[in-house]
């Protein structure tokens, strides 16, 4: 069972607005939990980072919050743009271990003008 | 933008061909990683590496082998290519520890 869990599998959302994508994980110990953008045909690229203390955590347009005792991120998009449409995938790390990560299968997000 | 690159972007190849991917980074990054990636799943680690002359399996099987003969450089070989082996492929590396891991393009391989 993978231990990353994001929802929803695909959203289709109108330029302009606002969305909310979310990630649950069960990985533990836990070290940190990443967003990734990827855009088809791509290589993903790092949005935030987030460590256990952290609860909240900016990049432009995106923000991620973490709640580290009930195991869940969520990425939030402000004023999406044509070029937000891609897949968001929530990456979590196991602690001590340095190829102990956990990939979700990511939200697949389309933005229509 | 990282600094990470893959060739081929895409290739198309024969049953039973032999094929390497190229990885290449500049950042000095001693670990490094391959994983393979099928359209709308997620990503599943194949192969890595700790630094020169270190090579580890990764969670999912692979019938590919690699190669870290230089930090900046990891190739992944296949020795003879099958339809199964379609796939994405991605590359990656990241500093000591758990630093940010950094992603190439992607190579689309398609066995026919």
């Amino acid at each position: 069972k993978n231990q990353v869990e994001q929802s929803p599998q695909s959203l289709i959302i109108l330029e302009g607005k606002n969305c909310t994508l979310q990630c649950n994980y069960t990985v533990s110990p836990f070290s940190n939990l990443r967003w990734y953008k990827q855009d088809t045909g791509r290589g993903p690229v790092s949005l935030t980072i987030m460590t256990f203390s952290e609860n909240t955590k900016s990049n432009g347009r995106y923000t991620a919050t973490l709640d580290a005792d009930t195991k869940q991120s969520s990425l939030h998009i402000t004023a999406s743009q044509l070029s937000d449409s891609a897949s968001y995938i929530c990456v979590v790390s196991e602690y001590g271990g340095a190829n102990n990560l956990f990939f979700g299968t990511g939200t697949r997000l389309t933005v229509i003008p | 933008e990282a600094d990470i690159y893959q060739t081929p972007r895409y290739l198309v190849i024969g049953t039973g061909k032999k094929i390497t991917l190229e990885c290449s980074q500049t950042m000095g990054h001693d670990k490094m990683y391959w994983y393979q990636q099928d359209p709308g799943m997620e990503l599943h680690l194949i192969h890595y590496s700790y630094g020169v002359n270190s090579t580890e399996k990764g969670d999912l099987s692979s019938e590919s082998t690699v190669s870290r003969i230089r930090t900046e450089h990891f190739p992944l070989t296949l020795e003879s290519a099958r339809p199964s082996h379609t796939s994405q492929y991605l590359c990656a590396s990241s500093e000591r520890g758990l630093g940010e891991q950094y992603f190439g393009p992607g190579t689309r391989l398609t066995v026919t």
